[in-house]
């Protein structure tokens, strides 16, 4: 069965600083992976996703993330954090169950906290 | 943009009321679900549909309840609340073709039962 580990619950960075937050998963088979973004009392935005072909996959406001299947990470970055980056990310992977379908399995997420 | 809807983002309640926590959506998606969300904690399935008439539990188990009459509805009750239940509860769909397990969410409903 597939999993999702996010490193760290929470990150703090400064705004205008490197923002990058970590998932690794576990697959047996070829993923598809995802990145959700959740601000208070709201519902999951999807930021991006990897399904095939290149490895980097650009989302929402200026976040990135790599697929990179020999460390089975998919991390998520953005060069400069804005104070609006706030807010609580989940990294997910897709699980094919039959009759086609697709079950996401999240991580615990993490969350962002930007200082001015 | 994704159309799906959730009714009441908030409620308070006491035990043993029945509770019905609303999810529609106007994309016309066969398959829909309901997670629940504790904080700190990852996003459990509790249920899920396939389409209409069908309705199947999800990984964690849940006293609650849910139907699907029409493609749009998918609503989920629980006979009578107890503080155990207090959550966030989300409602979720997917497309009927090129599914990669993207899910759409609505905003999500809290309940807190006193």
């Amino acid at each position: 069965a597939q999993s999702v580990t996010q490193l760290g619950s929470h990150v703090s960075v400064s705004e205008g600083a490197l923002v990058l937050l970590r998932c690794n998963y576990s697959s047996s088979v070829p993923p598809y992976l995802f990145w959700y973004v959740q601000y208070p009392n709201q519902g999951l935005q999807l930021l991006l996703k990897y399904t095939t072909g290149a490895t980097l996959v650009k989302g929402i406001n200026g976040f990135e993330a790599e697929f990179k299947k020999s460390e089975t990470s998919f991390h998520l970055t953005k060069p400069s954090a804005h104070m609006s980056d706030a807010a609580e990310y989940f990294c997910a992977v897709s699980e094919r169950r039959g009759t086609g379908f697709q079950k996401l399995v999240f991580g615990t997420g993490t969350r962002l906290l930007v200082s001015p | 943009e994704a159309d799906i809807y959730q009714t009441p983002r908030y409620l308070v309640i006491g035990t043993g009321k029945k509770i019905t926590l609303e999810c529609s959506q106007t994309m016309g998606h066969d398959k829909m679900y309901w997670y629940q969300q504790d904080p700190g904690m990852e996003l459990h399935l509790i249920h899920y549909s396939y389409g209409v008439n069908s309705t199947e539990k999800g990984d964690l188990s849940s006293e609650s309840t849910v139907s699907r009459i029409r493609t749009e509805h998918f609503p989920l009750t629980l006979e009578s609340a107890r503080p155990s239940h207090t959550s966030q509860y989300l409602c979720a769909s997917t497309r009927n073709r090129g599914n990669t397990g993207e899910l759409f969410f609505g905003e999500g409903s809290r309940l807190t039962v006193l």
